[in-house]
Order: structure tokens, then sequence, then C-alpha cells
């Protein structure tokens, strides 16, 4: 079955970017309708969604990250992947990678096991 | 953005009792050309991805056990565990998939009294 797997730096510094990889395992990325998200959760607190990207290269943000956040795909490695600029100690979090099926529901079944990432000097 | 708001923020319920949490919308979700509910409950332990266990508002996701059921329409929801095991310690999030962006509820940490 299709698994997900989240790879990137742990420890970023302020001002700098955040650049983290989902590797796409037991299937393709191009297949059928899904749609591949970044989702993220600071310490204690709940979860939010980034964006999401299409494996045709379409994408949407969330409005509050947009000015910062890209998702990227690359279907020969079936990797997509998420650039954050100008980060702060406010982007530390648990970063997921996850699936949802346009065709079945828009709801996320399928996650990665989280990075987690750390803004510090 | 749909604001989605959970009740309560925590809960504790005794084991083999009923646990039931609820879930708002700050606007239907409930998509008039389906008439199905774009509303999913996952279940988030430390350590773990979130799991779903419910979406279209009922419907339970394959492998999960039937004591998960989900209840509600257009605005109001509920998530509802009908007699609580040890294994169901976790975070519980509501999620609306009817409009862009995805929102999530701010979760209800469920505890074993």
């Amino acid at each position: 079955q299709v698994q997900l797997q989240e790879s990137g730096p742990g420890l970023v510094k302020p001002s700098q970017t955040l650049s983290l990889t989902c590797t796409v395992s037991g299937g393709s990325l191009s297949s059928g309708s899904a749609y591949w998200s970044w989702i993220r959760q600071p310490a204690g607190k709940g979860l939010e969604w980034i964006g999401r990207i299409y494996a045709g290269g379409n994408t949407n943000y969330n409005p509050s990250l947009q000015s910062r956040a890209t998702i990227s795909v690359d279907t020969s490695k079936n990797q997509f992947s998420l650039k954050l600029t100008s980060v702060t100690a406010a982007d530390t979090a648990v970063y997921y990678c996850a699936r949802y099926s346009s065709s079945s529901g828009r709801y996320f079944d399928i996650w990665g096991r989280g990075a987690l990432v750390t803004v510090s000097s | 953005d749909i604001v989605m708001t959970q009740s309560p923020e925590s809960l504790a319920v005794s084991l083999g009792e009923r646990a039931t949490i609820n879930c708002k919308s700050s606007q239907s979700v409930l998509y008039s050309s389906d008439n199905r509910n774009y509303l999913a409950w996952y279940q988030h332990k430390p350590g773990q991805p979130p799991k779903v266990l419910i979406y279209w508002a009922s419907t339970r996701e394959s492998g999960v056990p039937d004591r998960f059921s989900g209840s509600g329409s257009g605005t109001d929801f509920t998530l509802t565990i009908s007699s609580l095991q040890a294994e169901d310690v976790a975070v519980y999030y509501c999620q609306q998939y009817y409009s862009s962006p995805h929102t999530f509820g701010q979760g209800t940490k469920l505890e074993i009294k």
C-alpha cells in the first residue's frame, strides 16, 4: 500500500528557508485522482493545512501561508516538496505530508510519520 | 475560512463508558449537489500520524472498530465511542473538506477516568 516519508533538516535558522521532501512508496504519485498535501502541528497546538499539489503541478495554498510556501513535485522521483521562506520560531512544528483522493473524498487517508523542524539560531 | 470548533477541549471517561465529542462548523459543510457532509474525524496518538476514523460525517474507515460512530449534518457533528477502551486514549480532531483551506478543529483530548 502507499506509504509516505518526510525528510529534511531538523533545524533551520530564523529568516532562512525550510525545505522538506515527501517520498511516496508503494504506488505512483501520478496515479489516479490523488492530491498531495503538507500539514503541520506546532507543539501543543492543532493541525494546520499548508497546501497541496496535484501530479500535474496544480497547487493550492492556505492563504495564511501562501506568500511564504511553495509546493513542488518531481514525478520522476515520486516525491513532492515544501519550501517555506523567512521562517521564525512560530514555524517550529511537526510537518506531515498526506494524501487525499478527489474521487473518494478530500479527507486525508494516508499520512507520513511526520518530521520535527525546529527554527532556532 | 470555515472555522471548526470542538467541545469539550478535554474529556475523561471510564473504561467501557460512552465518550461523545462535538464539532461545530462556522458554515454548513453539506454539499447540496450530492447531499454529503464534507466532514472527517481523526484520531491522533503521540508519536504517530493522525488516522482517519470517519469520513462523510458518518462513514467508518475500513478497519476502524464499530464502537466509533459519527453523526450530524450541516454544521453540527458528533463523534461517539460507544464503549471506551484503553487504546482509545488520544486527541481527536474534526476536519472539513468542503472548501479550501481545509480546516481542523482544535482537538479534544480523551483520557481514562
